[in-house]
């Protein structure tokens, strides 16, 4: 079994691009969460995919945007970055099942993204 | 809206002793999951516990234990025989329909 893998470990930007973020999920796992991690805050929630198709979204603009595949990979895409964006980026996997509401979530290193 | 409080920024506690991380949530939900996990220094978060809002009982792993308190709306984590690989910041979550609120965490030293 192999765990939630991400890519790249860290990236820098400049303000105004754009940027694309990867994560596999753990195998046997079918939803996708995505969390940005400001320097020492807790991880706040972006959105979730499940099944190819948005489950839910936090508090975060439309520039911020994600994508998950047919073997349930992800990306997030941010668009017109702002020096505000740099954090850590959390993806975490999941199993969703029925109307189990409190799958436990498997989180992948991380990618660090410096915005200058 | 769903809110996490950890009031306590940083702890420490020394080698085998037992600490306790203290977790407050905020909600008007009756079913909900709330979770802790650990983030050593390499920032891969882990999951160290899971309570589910409608079970009585505490749920316990090995040395880790919560004090779930529905009614207080407290979720708190007892750590037992505290080992230096258990320094870390600690996050509690509170979940309801996948979306997960964390709170700012408690940075936990273990002194040898």
């Amino acid at each position: 079994e192999t765990g939630v893998t991400q890519s790249p470990t860290h990236l820098i930007k400049t303000r105004g691009q754009q940027v694309t973020l990867r994560c596999s999920s753990q195998s046997g796992h079918n939803t996708v969460s995505w969390y940005q991690q400001a320097l020492g805050q807790g991880p706040q929630f972006i959105f979730q995919y499940y099944r190819e198709e948005e489950n839910g979204r936090g508090n975060f603009p439309p520039r911020f945007s994600g994508l998950q595949f047919p073997n349930y990979s992800s990306e997030l895409n941010v668009n017109a970055l702002e020096l505000d964006d740099s954090a850590l980026y959390l993806c975490a996997s999941s199993l969703l099942r029925g109307n189990d509401r409190g799958n436990e979530q498997y989180f992948g290193p991380g990618t660090r993204l410096t915005v200058t | 809206a769903q809110t996490v409080t950890q009031s306590q920024p940083e702890m420490s506690v020394q080698e085998a002793e037992t600490v306790t991380l203290s977790c407050t949530y905020d909600t008007s939900e009756n079913n909900y999951y709330l979770f802790w996990y650990k983030q050593p220094p390499s920032r891969q978060m882990i999951l160290v516990i899971r309570q589910e809002a409608y079970k009585q009982q505490n749920a316990t792993e090995n040395r880790f234990s919560v004090n779930f308190q529905k009614a207080a709306k407290s979720f708190s984590l007892k750590i037992s025989d505290s080992q230096l690989g258990d320094t870390a910041m600690y996050f509690c979550a509170f979940m309801n329909n996948n979306d997960m609120r964390f709170g700012a965490g408690t940075r936990l030293t273990v002194k040898p």
